[in-house]
Formats: structure tokens, C-alpha cells, sequence
């Protein structure tokens, strides 16, 4: 069965440092997005991603985030200077269409800001 | 606005036990609604979800319906097993397609 796949599973990055995301969503898939889960707390969205754009992003979704398909088949989201509050399990997400379909998650990215 | 409230856990049962985890949501108009499941060192995977009212969605035993009078969708299961403890998560679809969640429940089966 197909499913989403992200890497790496771990980072830890320096405060500040510039950190990648990636994703490979499933391929017949056309919707993707990112979600997060500070310890402790509920998933949030951040975004999604439709036909090479960002269709929809949250408030937590600034300017030090970024997403892009570089290729037919990556996802990634960029958090260009990270800080300590990025710290996070990333949860990429694909689905076929949007009304009621299921977003099918990968198995997250753990990243550690110090 | 939107938002989903879940019953806290952690919920600990004996195998075998009946299971229900409780699920309300506040939305405008009826969002489809999901239930997903974190077992231990995984991501999120689908359980079940509706689309719309009086829906019952269910897999591996598991069941919810989607009640819009009481706007909640809870989750049974008549016998749990140890294999289905993890962290469960209801969850709404908003009017842009993001979904939103519970806090998630722990459940832990012990034998």
C-alpha cells in the first residue's frame, strides 16, 4: 500500500540554523500539507500546498517558513533561521482531493532546536 | 471557530474491556469528521472518519457516528485488545480543508 514517507526521522539543529524538511507524499495524490506537534500539545496545521502554491497557511506559518515540490515527487518545508520553539514533530500529509478526503500522514520528523 | 474537545486520558482498560472515547466538536455547517490512531513510535494513521450526519464509520472494531445533535462522534469498541493501545485523535475538517484537532487520549490495554 502506498504511503507517505519523510526524512530525516531526527535533526537537531543549532538555534538559527536553516533546517529542510522532506517529504515524498503518495503519487497520485494532489493536495499536501505540513502539520506540527509541540510535546505536549495538539497537532497544528501550517499549511497547504496545491498545484505548485500554497492554498492555505496558518498563523504560525511566517516568514521563516517555506514549502516547495522542487520535483514531481518531493515536498519540503524550510525553516530558514530556527529557534527554540520550532521544536516539533513535523507531520507531512497528502490526500487526492480536499472535500471529506482523508490526508494520509507520514511517520513525522523529530526536530530539536538547542 | 472551529475546535474539537476529547475526553483526557490516560484511559486504561483490562483486554477485553468496552471501550469509549469521547469526542465533541464545535464547527459551522457539518465538517466531515476523522478519528486517527499514533501507535508507538509511528505516525498518524486513519481509523475511521464520516462525512456526514448519522454516518458510522468503522474499521479493525472500531465505530463512531457522526451525531450533529450533540455534535459529537465517539469512539467504541466492544472488546479491546492490548494491540490498540495508542493515542487516538478525533478530528475536523474546517471549511479550508486543514484539519483540526483534539488534545488526542492515550489508551492502555493491559492483559
Amino acid at each position: 500500500e502506498p504511503e507517505v514517507t519523510q526524512t530525516p526521522s531526527h535533526q537537531v539543529t543549532q538555534m538559527g540554523q536553516e533546517v529542510i524538511l522532506r517529504c515524498v507524499p503518495i503519487s497520485n495524490h494532489l493536495y499536501f500539507y505540513w502539520y506540527r506537534q509541540i510535546l505536549g500539545q495538539k497537532v497544528e496545521f501550517l499549511v497547504s500546498f496545491y498545484n505548485n502554491e500554497i492554498s492555505e497557511k496558518s498563523e504560525i506559518f511566517d516568514d521563516q517558513f517555506s514549502v516547495e515540490r522542487p520535483d514531481g515527487s518531493n515536498f519540503t518545508l524550510k525553516i530558514r533561521s530556527t529557534k527554540l520553539e520550532d521544536s516539533a514533530m513535523y507531520f507531512c500529509a497528502s490526500s487526492k482531493g480536499q472535500v471529506g478526503e482523508t490526508q494520509y500522514f507520514g511517520p513525522g520528523t523529530r526536530l530539536l532546536v538547542l | 471557530g472551529n475546535s474539537v474537545t476529547q475526553m483526557e486520558g490516560p484511559v486504561t482498560l483490562s483486554e477485553e474491556a468496552f471501550l469509549t472515547i469521547n469526542c465533541t466538536y464545535t464547527a459551522t455547517g457539518y465538517p466531515s469528521l476523522f478519528w486517527y490512531v499514533q501507535y508507538p513510535g509511528e505516525g498518524l494513521q486513519l481509523l475511521l472518519k464520516a462525512t456526514k450526519a448519522d454516518d458510522k464509520g468503522s474499521n479493525k472494531g472500531f465505530e463512531a457516528t457522526y451525531r450533529k445533535e450533540t455534535t459529537s462522534f465517539h469512539l467504541e469498541k466492544g472488546s479491546v485488545q492490548v494491540s490498540d493501545s495508542a493515542v487516538y485523535f478525533c478530528a475536523l475538517m474546517g471549511s479550508n480543508y486543514q484539519l483540526i484537532w483534539g488534545a488526542g487520549t492515550k489508551l492502555i490495554i493491559k492483559p
